[in-house]
């Protein structure tokens, strides 16, 4: 199957600092992207879609001046959280899609804010 | 919006063969898809049911009802390294194509 990878695995913050996660499509170009949030034994909810070259789609109740994406190639696409707080700590999971309509998903970002 | 409804938890033990069932409201649906998610690991796709009707993957089957707006996992044989949480999802369009979540189903295979 097709790899995604994310980067960092996970990372340690201070509250109040910004972070930064990539998402990349291996060995396709991915028109669109996924960010989703997973709380312990929760399951994985949709943050955004992100086409390149436009503007990601928001979901109901994400602040898209916190969570700041940006998808500047086929084959990247970034997560920003800015001004981490200790509730932002979570797992991110970002997911690409190909032409095809095959979606992958990333192994995910553990983010910690302290 | 769109809903899905799945059990919570399920038990069984090797060997034996197990049902998941899902249950989804959505508009604009496109598919069924069924991924696994050990602990503190990503979801792994299983498979996709876009038309009615079994689709069949070794151990693991999924059916699809669209009518019924149902689906199901079936495992077979099961093992202990299929102990995980399975997620239901539902490939939609809605302002944009999207793939939404169930809530899981945490499956414990005992020996």
């Amino acid at each position: 199957g097709a790899v995604v990878s994310q980067h960092p695995s996970w990372v340690i913050c201070k509250s109040g600092t910004s972070v930064k996660i990539e998402c990349r499509s291996l060995d396709f170009q991915a028109t669109t992207m996924f960010w989703y949030r997973q709380f312990p034994k929760q399951s994985l909810m949709l943050m955004a879609t992100s086409n390149e070259g436009s503007k990601a789609t928001y979901e109901q109740g994400v602040e898209k001046d916190k969570f700041l994406i940006n998808h500047a190639s086929l084959t990247l696409s970034t997560l920003t959280v800015t001004s981490a707080h200790p509730e932002d700590s979570s797992f991110y999971i970002c997911s690409a899609r190909r032409p095809s309509d095959e979606q992958f998903f990333g192994p995910g970002t553990r983010l910690t804010v302290l | 919006g769109q809903s899905l409804e799945q059990p919570s938890e399920v038990t069984a033990v090797e060997g034996a063969i197990v049902q998941i069932n899902c249950t989804y409201q959505t508009s604009g649906f496109y598919g069924l898809s069924w991924y696994q998610q050990h602990d503190g690991g990503a979801p792994t796709f299983l498979s996709y049911n876009a038309l009615d009707g079994l689709e069949e993957t070794g151990r693991f089957s999924s059916f699809l009802s669209r009518s019924d707006s149902y689906g199901y996992l079936l495992l077979q044989e099961l093992q202990m390294k299929d102990s995980a949480s399975y997620f239901c999802a539902v490939r939609a369009r809605t302002g944009g194509f999207k793939t939404i979540f169930g809530a899981g189903t945490r499956l414990f295979v005992k020996a």
